[in-house]
C-alpha cells in the first residue's frame, strides 16, 4: 500500500510569502504528526493530530505556523510571512495509534527554502 | 526537557567491519526508537525498545537499552554499503506513550566497499 505522501517535495519561496505543505497519511492511520528538521539536526516536534483535532500544538514555533486536518485524513501545514529561518525539511508522519505503542511512518518530507 | 546525545557524530568503516552507535539520554527513557534516514528520504523505523535490558535484532542490526534506561546502543555486524545513512535515536520521555519524540542529531555512517 501507499506510504505517507508529502507535497511539494521542494518549495522555494521569497521571504514574506505564504506557504502550504500537504501531507496524505497512510489510509486508516488516525494519528498524524508534523516534525521539522533543520540541517544537521534531528527532527523537532511541531504538532500532533488525533483525528480532526490538534491534540498538541505546543511545538509550533509561533503564530505564523498553523496546521489543519479537517476530515481526519489529509493535513496541511500553513506558514504565513515566511522567514529565512523557516528553511528546513518538514516531515509528516502517521501511525495507527498513539505513538509509544507503535512506530511512526514518515513521509519523505517537504524541503522549504526561503530566500 | 529531555536531550539525546549521539556518538559518534560520523563514522566511516570498511565493508565487513562491525560498528556501534550510542545514544545517551539526560532523563529516563520510557521508549527508545531507532530510525535510519537516507538523503532525500524519510525516516525508516528500525526498532523500538521499552524495557531496561531489552535487546532486539533485525538482520545484522542489534539494539540494546541499558538497565538504567538512560542509554541505548545500535550495533551493526559485518557492515554493508546498504547500511550507509544517518541513524537517529528518538525518545519518548514521558512514560505515557507520548507522541512527542525527542530526537538526537544523528550519526552519519559511511561504508566503504
Amino acid at each position: 500500500g501507499a506510504g505517507v505522501s508529502q507535497t511539494p517535495s521542494n518549495k522555494v519561496t521569497e521571504k514574506g510569502k505564504y506557504v502550504e505543505l500537504r501531507c496524505d497519511p497512510i489510509s486508516g492511520h488516525t494519528a498524524l504528526y508534523w516534525y521539522r528538521q533543520s540541517l544537521g539536526q534531528g527532527p523537532e516536534f511541531l504538532i500532533y493530530f488525533q483525528g480532526t483535532g490538534a491534540a498538541d500544538d505546543s511545538g509550533l514555533p509561533n503564530d505564523r505556523f498553523f496546521a489543519v486536518r479537517p476530515e481526519g485524513s489529509v493535513s496541511t501545514l500553513k506558514i504565513q510571512r515566511t522567514e529565512r529561518g523557516d528553511s528546513a525539511v518538514y516531515l509528516c508522519a502517521s501511525s495507527y495509534r498513539r505513538q509509544g505503542r507503535g512506530e511512526l511512518f514518515f513521509g519523505e518530507g517537504s524541503r522549504l527554502t526561503v530566500l | 526537557s529531555q536531550e539525546l546525545e549521539q556518538s559518534p557524530q560520523s563514522l566511516i568503516v570498511q565493508e565487513g567491519k562491525n560498528l556501534t552507535i550510542n545514544c545517551t539520554s539526560s532523563k529516563t527513557l520510557y521508549g527508545l526508537y531507532w530510525y535510519k534516514q537516507k538523503y532525500g528520504e524519510g525516516l525508516i523505523f528500525l526498532m523500538m525498545l521499552q524495557k531496561g535490558g531489552e535487546e532486539k535484532s533485525h538482520e545484522k542490526i542489534t539494539a540494546k537499552l541499558d538497565e538504567k534506561k538512560q542509554q541505548s546502543s545500535l550495533h551493526i555486524t559485518a557492515s554493508q554499503p546498504s547500511h550507509a545513512g544517518i541513524y537517529l535515536c528518538g525518545a519518548d520521555g514521558s512514560g505515557a506513550g507520548s507522541y512527542q519524540l525527542t530526537f538526537g542529531k544523528g550519526t552519519k555512517l559511511s561504508v566503504i566497499p
